[in-house]
């Protein structure tokens, strides 16, 4: 099956420090990819979609200069939080899905295993 | 607006107690539902994806089904490592299948021995 795999798993940073998230997928190519954010005991708040070769789409009240995302291979998707203040700590997760074998549909989309960030 | 709402938040059974987790969903047609396992600190693992009124999916001790206006998740003789927050997602007809799909707030299941 689909694997899509992030980095790192956990990272703690000093306020106004910046933080890179990677995504990568594994097994298959990924011409679009999700960025989430996750509150403890809280479901997953899309924060904007990452497209290959061209600019993120964010979703509304997500501030683009604050989270930058860049897409620059078929494999890989970064977020990097700028500037970073306690109030970014948080769980993020990255997400993408896999139509190269025709069993896409069947699959949904892929997780990665979440990066925790504390931002102290 | 699109909108998934699951019910109840949160369940405790006790281990063999079969149950249901409810998904409604309001959309302006449906292109898929999923449903998702989440364990604490970790990404959602993909359980099943449904996509017209009627279907059925089944693995293991879990069953998924779905009608025009929600899915439910059967859990038959549940064990503790059934213990999770299951989630479920739906994909509007208005966007293509890579884009987005709407998260619903999730219900915490607990098995208790």
């Amino acid at each position: 099956g689909a694997v899509v795999s992030q980095h790192p798993s956990w990272v703690i940073c000093k306020s106004g420090t910046s933080v890179k998230i990677e995504c990568r997928s594994l097994d298959f190519q990924a011409t679009t990819m999700f960025w989430y954010r996750q509150f403890p005991k809280q479901s997953l708040m899309l924060m904007a979609t990452s497209n290959e070769g061209s600019k993120a789409t964010y979703e509304q009240g997500v501030e683009k200069d604050k989270f930058l995302i860049n897409h620059a291979s078929l494999t890989l998707s970064t977020l990097t939080v700028t500037s970073a203040h306690p109030e970014d700590s948080s769980f993020y997760i990255c997400s993408a899905r896999d139509f190269s074998t025709g069993t896409g549909d069947h699959y949904g989309y892929t997780f990665g295993s979440g990066t925790r960030l504390t931002v102290v | 607006e699109d909108q998934v709402t699951q019910s109840p938040e949160a369940l405790r059974l006790q281990e063999g107690e079969s149950s249901s987790l409810n998904c409604s969903y309001t959309v302006s047609g449906l292109r898929g539902l999923f449903w998702y396992r989440q364990d604490p600190g970790k990404g959602p693992e993909f359980l099943f994806t449904l996509y017209s009124a009627g279907e059925e999916k089944e693995k293991e001790r879990l069953k998924a089904t779905l009608t025009k206006k929600e899915s439910f998740l059967h859990i038959t003789a549940p064990k503790p490592e059934d213990s999770a927050t299951y989630l479920c997602a739906v994909q509007p007809l208005k966007y293509s299948s890579a884009s987005k799909i709407i998260f619903g707030s999730g219900t915490r299941l607990s098995i208790r021995p």
